[in-house]
This record gives C-alpha cells, sequence and structure tokens, in this order.
C-alpha cells in the first residue's frame, strides 16, 4: 500500500526558509508512471498547488510561487523536497505531498490519487 | 489560469437524498482531441488530506461508492451524491488539469440537514 508523509520543522521565521520532505513507501519514486508533487492548504481555506517533480528531476511549478520554490527528488531515498525561499505568514499552511497522474503524451501533470497527511508549516517570528 | 468556481459554497441535505455541487471553468477543459474532460473531484473530510473521487470528469477511483457520480462537458461539472450518507459530510473540491497551474475550485462545504 503507498504511502507518503511529511516531515520538517512546523515554525519557521519570516524571511526565512521553509523546508519539508516527503518520504514514499510502497512504491519506487522512480517509477516512470508517476509524478510527484506539494499542494498546501491555508487553515480553513481552499487547497492551492505549489508544484510537481518527475523522477529525472524535470518540474512544473506555480507561477504565482516559481521564483520562491525549488522541488528536488532523491531517488536513492525515496524521496522528494520542498524548499520555498522568503517566507511570510501567507505561506503558513498545511503542505500535503501526493502522487501525481500525468499525461503520457504531453507529460503535464494531472491529478492526485494518494495524498500524505499534512504537515503543518507555520510562519512566526 | 483557469479560474474553478463552485456554487453553491455550503449544501444543507437530508440523509438518503440528493446532493448535487456545481463546478464551472473559466475556459473549456475539454481536449477535442481526445473528447476528455481534465477535471477531477475530491472530498476532504476534517483533519484529513483530499481523497480523489472522480477523474476525466465522470470516471470513478477505485473503491468509491457507486453513489458518487461526475457529469458534465466543457466549462460545466456537477458532482452528485444520489442519496446521502452520514459519513459524506466533508468539503468537495474540483480541480482542472487542462493546463498548468493546476487549479481547485474553492470547496464547497456538505452537510446534513
Amino acid at each position: 500500500q503507498l504511502q507518503l508523509q511529511e516531515s520538517g520543522p512546523g515554525l519557521v521565521k519570516p524571511s526565512e526558509t521553509l523546508s519539508l520532505t516527503c518520504t514514499v513507501s510502497g512504491d519506487s519514486i522512480s517509477s516512470s508512471s508517476y509524478y510527484w508533487g506539494w499542494i498546501r492548504q491555508p487553515p480553513g481555506k481552499g487547497l492551492e498547488w505549489v508544484g510537481t517533480i518527475y523522477y529525472s528531476g524535470s518540474t512544473y511549478y506555480n507561477p504565482s510561487l516559481k521564483s520562491r520554490v525549488t522541488i528536488s527528488v532523491d531517488t536513492s531515498k525515496n524521496q522528494f523536497s520542498l524548499k520555498l525561499i522568503s517566507v511570510t505568514a501567507a505561506d503558513t499552511a498545511v503542505y500535503y505531498c501526493a502522487r501525481v497522474h500525468y499525461g503520457s503524451g504531453s507529460y503535464r501533470p494531472y491529478y492526485f490519487d494518494y495524498w500524505g497527511q499534512g504537515a503543518l508549516v507555520t510562519v512566526s517570528s | 489560469d483557469i479560474v474553478m468556481t463552485q456554487s453553491p459554497d455550503s449544501l444543507a441535505v437530508s440523509l438518503g437524498e440528493r446532493a448535487t455541487i456545481n463546478c464551472k471553468s473559466s475556459q473549456s477543459v475539454l481536449y477535442n482531441s481526445n473528447n476528455k474532460n481534465y477535471l477531477a473531484w475530491y472530498q476532504q473530510k476534517p483533519g484529513q488530506p483530499p481523497k480523489l473521487l472522480i477523474y476525466w470528469a465522470s470516471t470513478r477511483e477505485s473503491g468509491v461508492p457507486d453513489r458518487f457520480s461526475g457529469s458534465g462537458s466543457g466549462t460545466d461539472f456537477t458532482l452528485t451524491i444520489s442519496s446521502l450518507q452520514a459519513e459524506d459530510v466533508a468539503v468537495y473540491y474540483c480541480q482542472q488539469y487542462y493546463g498548468t497551474p493546476l487549479t481547485f475550485g474553492q470547496g464547497t462545504k456538505l452537510e446534513i440537514k
């Protein structure tokens, strides 16, 4: 059974860098069949796609965050990671990692079928 | 960006009755070359991650009860729960994957009347 687990600091100071890791078990992140992605949800609000990565390192980012976000993959550890720089209170959210279906012809990310439980990250001094 | 707008924002339905949630996209999410609508639906219960219910607008994910169905095409879509059960209380989101950035509707909160 596929499982995803987010880990990282729950509190980050303004202007610093948010770093989270997603550990995947039950499937190889090197599988060519899926992308892997991050979605966030501010408390009491809706869902926002952050970005997506393929095992090869190819990425798609939300343009609203692109200047601040980096997603990377470590196939040896079966993990992928999120870094968001220069955070503000507006980046306070539950951050979910998820498995992503993609188009076999277009290689664009599609929908999310497995999700982690989420990690609450609060930006505060 | 494709803007997804759901209606209503909240909905109260009696147990056993039909629940209908609408989702409208700011541009068509129907890809003409394969006649597929690039739209998914998710269910999110309190304190839990979203759960995929429907993709390609009407294909039910494995294990999802058949009381959940998706319909629509182009810009207008509907999620229907044919007979509401207590465990269906949740927030429901639509999501388009026709283009990036991937975008979600604002959510519809479904409660028991």
